[in-house]
C-alpha cells in the first residue's frame, strides 16, 4: 500500500467556481479525516468519517462545503461557490484507532483567484 | 476547549547543534494524547511520536527525545546533533480521549544550515 493519496495536488480556480478533492485512504483504515492548512498555520480540523458515517464536523465547515464517503472507502470534499478565503492546503488523513497515529496525504492545494 | 501553543515560529541552527522545540498545551481533560508531527517541504505530515497523559516518562528515539512535564503542561522535543535533513516544520498536537479531532499548534519552522 502506498499510503494516503489525494488528488488533484494543485487546483487553481476562479472565485465562484465549484471544486472537488478526492482522498483515497490506506485500505484497512476505517477512519478518515479532512483538515485545512493555511500558510504558516497548523492544520485545522474540518470533518471526520468512521466508515461511511460523517460523525463530526467543525464550525469551519460552512454550508458551501460538503464531504462524503459513500462506500466507506474514498472520500470527496466539495467546495461550492469558492471564495478567495478558501485558498489553502486541504489535507486528508486516515487511521485505524480513535486516538492513534494519523497517516496524512500530501494534500491538495487550492488557489482561488 | 483545547489549545496548543508553539511559541517559536522559526529556529535556525547550524548542523550538529542540539535544538529544542517547545510545546505548551491547555486542556480540561484528564486523559489525552500528545503528538509531534514533521512536515517537510513535500507537505506530507509525518508522525513522530504519541504520548498519553498518564505516561510521563521521557522517550528517546535515536537523535530525537521528548520531555513530557504534566506539571507545566509542556511536551518539548529535542533533536540532538541536528542534520540538514531535519529542516522542516514541526507540529505539536493534542487530542482528548473522547474526541476525534487533533488540535495542532502553529508549528515551528526549523532550518538546519550546513
Amino acid at each position: 500500500d502506498t499510503g494516503v493519496s489525494q488528488n488533484p495536488r494543485h487546483k487553481i480556480t476562479k472565485r465562484g467556481q465549484n471544486v472537488t478533492f478526492r482522498c483515497d485512504p490506506i485500505s484497512e483504515h476505517n477512519r478518515l479525516y479532512w483538515y485545512r492548512q493555511t500558510l504558516g498555520q497548523g492544520p485545522e480540523f474540518l470533518t471526520y468519517f468512521q466508515n461511511e458515517a460523517q460523525l463530526e464536523k467543525s464550525r469551519l465547515l460552512s454550508d458551501r462545503f460538503s464531504a462524503e464517503r459513500p462506500k466507506g472507502s474514498f472520500s470527496t470534499l466539495e467546495i461550492q461557490r469558492t471564495e478567495q478565503g478558501d485558498s489553502a492546503m486541504y489535507l486528508c488523513a486516515s487511521s485505524v484507532h480513535r486516538d492513534g497515529e494519523l497517516f496524512f496525504g500530501e494534500g491538495s492545494r487550492l488557489t482561488v483567484l | 476547549a483545547q489549545k496548543v501553543t508553539q511559541a517559536q515560529t522559526e529556529i535556525s541552527v547550524v548542523e550538529k547543534e542540539d535544538v529544542t522545540l517547545d510545546c505548551v498545551y491547555e486542556t480540561r481533560d484528564t486523559t489525552y494524547y500528545l503528538f509531534w508531527y514533521k512536515q517537510p517541504p513535500s507537505g506530507e505530515l509525518v508522525f513522530l511520536i504519541r504520548r498519553n497523559s498518564f505516561d510521563e516518562q521521557n522517550e528517546i528515539s535515536g537523535r530525537y527525545s521528548w520531555n513530557f512535564q504534566k506539571s507545566t503542561s509542556s511536551f518539548n522535543f529535542t533533536i540532538t546533533a541536528s542534520q540538514v535533513v531535519d529542516s522542516a516544520v514541526y507540529f505539536c498536537a493534542l487530542v482528548n480521549n473522547a474526541g476525534n479531532m487533533l488540535t495542532f499548534g502553529g508549528g515551528t519552522r526549523l532550518m538546519v544550515k550546513p
